[in-house]
């Protein structure tokens, strides 16, 4: 059974860097693109980030790019994303996902608010 | 960057009924579209990928159809348990996602 399980959420002063992680289980991590969804309170979905397999490719939408950085540990299996300047408008639940061009299995979220 | 422009925002429908969201690119996505169900404080769950391939456990009244710019999504005989937001996601370049359809029982 594919499990994604995402940590690292919390308040966070604006301006301030935050590192999510993911630990995923029941499928060879290193086979899959894995990427970041994430969803204000109360608003819809919006995709954050994407890597490759290797990790050496990276894409971003305009609103994080430069600010957020995907990485990942295929011997881990583990996925993070460093999140810094954080904005009040990057509060929000991030997900954790495996992706096959789309989102296909998702994590439960980790949520973050940004505030001082 | 591709725009997804997703319709109604949200929708009222009695047991029973066929309901259906519309999302519209603005570029021809080659159908490459999916399909998202989210229920109150849980993760998506993706119903339909490439416009009309069902995933594994998505119960046959869903539906999806469309080519080129224009997607449609359905739910026939509409249960309590369909009760939810749906959101479409295009894959044809990079990802994004619709405004969602909070769908309500009237």
């Amino acid at each position: 059974e594919v499990q994604l399980v995402e940590s690292g959420g919390g308040l966070v002063q604006p301006g301030r860097s935050l590192k999510l992680s993911c630990a995923a289980s029941g499928f060879t991590f290193s086979n899959y693109y894995m990427a970041w969804v994430r969803q204000a309170p109360k608003k819809g979905l919006e995709w954050v980030a994407t890597i490759s397999t290797s990790g050496s490719r990276t894409y971003y939408p305009d609103s994080v790019k430069g600010r957020f950085t995907i990485s990942r540990d295929n011997a881990k299996s583990s996925l993070y994303l460093q999140m810094n300047s954080l904005k009040s408008e990057d509060t929000a639940t991030y997900y954790c996902a495996r992706h096959s061009g789309y989102p296909a299995y998702w994590g439960q979220g980790t949520l973050v608010t940004v505030s001082s | 960057d591709i725009q997804m422009t997703q319709s109604p925002p949200s929708l009222s429908a009695s047991l029973g009924d066929k309901v259906t969201i519309t999302c519209q690119a603005s570029q021809n996505i080659n159908k490459y579209i999916a399909w998202y169900q989210q229920k109150p404080g849980k993760a998506p769950r993706l119903l339909i990928r490439y416009t009309s391939t069902l995933e594994s456990g998505t119960p046959s009244r869903f539906s999806g159809s469309g080519s080129g710019r224009d997607y449609s999504f359905s739910i026939s005989n509409v249960e309590s348990e369909d009760i939810a937001s749906y959101y479409c996601l295009q894959y044809d370049n990079l990802n994004t996602f619709g405004a969602g359809t909070k769908l309500e029982l009237k």
